[in-house]
């Protein structure tokens, strides 16, 4: 069964940044994606990375800020958070699966910009 | 980018009715990689039918997905006190991934 456990949120000012980290038990060869939700509101979808990290894909809104990798080594998908905005506020939700079917979901990482 | 549009917004039924949650897409969903979601407060998202109409691991048989191209449907037959929460759809086919605003189901 495939686990995944995020860290790395916390309480930044605007413009600062965060490194969110994801860790993937049974981590085979699936793609890894990050998802967030505001307070009260919908999913968004942010980011992808496949297998070997060679291709990655981006909300049109979050490109140029945010940046995915993976090492794996260390079964490990991470999120680097650059330029924050109040409006990043935000769970921060790592998911992989078949494809891109978002079947596994770790139980999220807090981040909020103050 | 493929905007989905989820309707009604809130949907007010009693327990053992059925609901119809729809899910509609600003253009085809390449192979029909939508999927749906269900979130209950305080947790993350689970996966309830992928590709339209596959029903995930453990996911019980009165949820069932249906449609293809631009137009989606998830059916919950008979509702239990367990599936009150809020269902989002996902196309998954083409980047960037959409998710639709979500469908609120509560208890009427």
């Amino acid at each position: 069964e495939v686990q995944l456990v995020e860290s790395g949120g916390g309480l930044v000012q605007p413009g600062g940044s965060l490194r969110l980290s994801c860790v993937v038990s049974g981590f085979s060869n699936s793609w890894v994606n990050w998802v967030r939700q505001a307070p009260g509101k919908g999913l968004e979808w942010v980011a992808n990375i496949n297998q070997d990290g060679s291709e990655e894909n981006y909300s049109d809104s979050l490109r140029g800020r945010f940046t995915i990798s993976r090492d794996n080594a260390k079964n490990s998908v991470f999120l680097g958070l650059n330029r924050l905005r109040v409006d990043d506020t935000a769970i921060y939700y790592c998911a992989s699966g078949g494809g891109w079917t978002l079947e596994n979901w770790g139980q999220g990482t807090q981040v909020t910009v103050s | 980018e493929i905007v989905l549009t989820q309707s009604p917004g809130t949907l007010s039924l009693s327990p053992g009715e059925r609901a119809t949650l729809s899910c509609r897409a600003s253009q085809s969903v390449p192979r029909n990689y939508l999927d749906w979601y269900q979130q209950k407060p305080g947790q993350a998202p689970r996966l309830l039918i992928y590709d339209a109409s596959g029903r995930a691991t453990g996911i019980p048989d009165r949820f069932s997905g249906n449609g293809s191209g631009t137009d989606f449907t998830l059916t919950i037959s008979r509702l239990e006190p367990e599936d009150f929460a809020v269902y989002y759809c996902l196309q998954c086919a083409t980047s960037p991934l959409t998710f639709g605003g979500g469908t609120r189901v509560d208890i009427k």
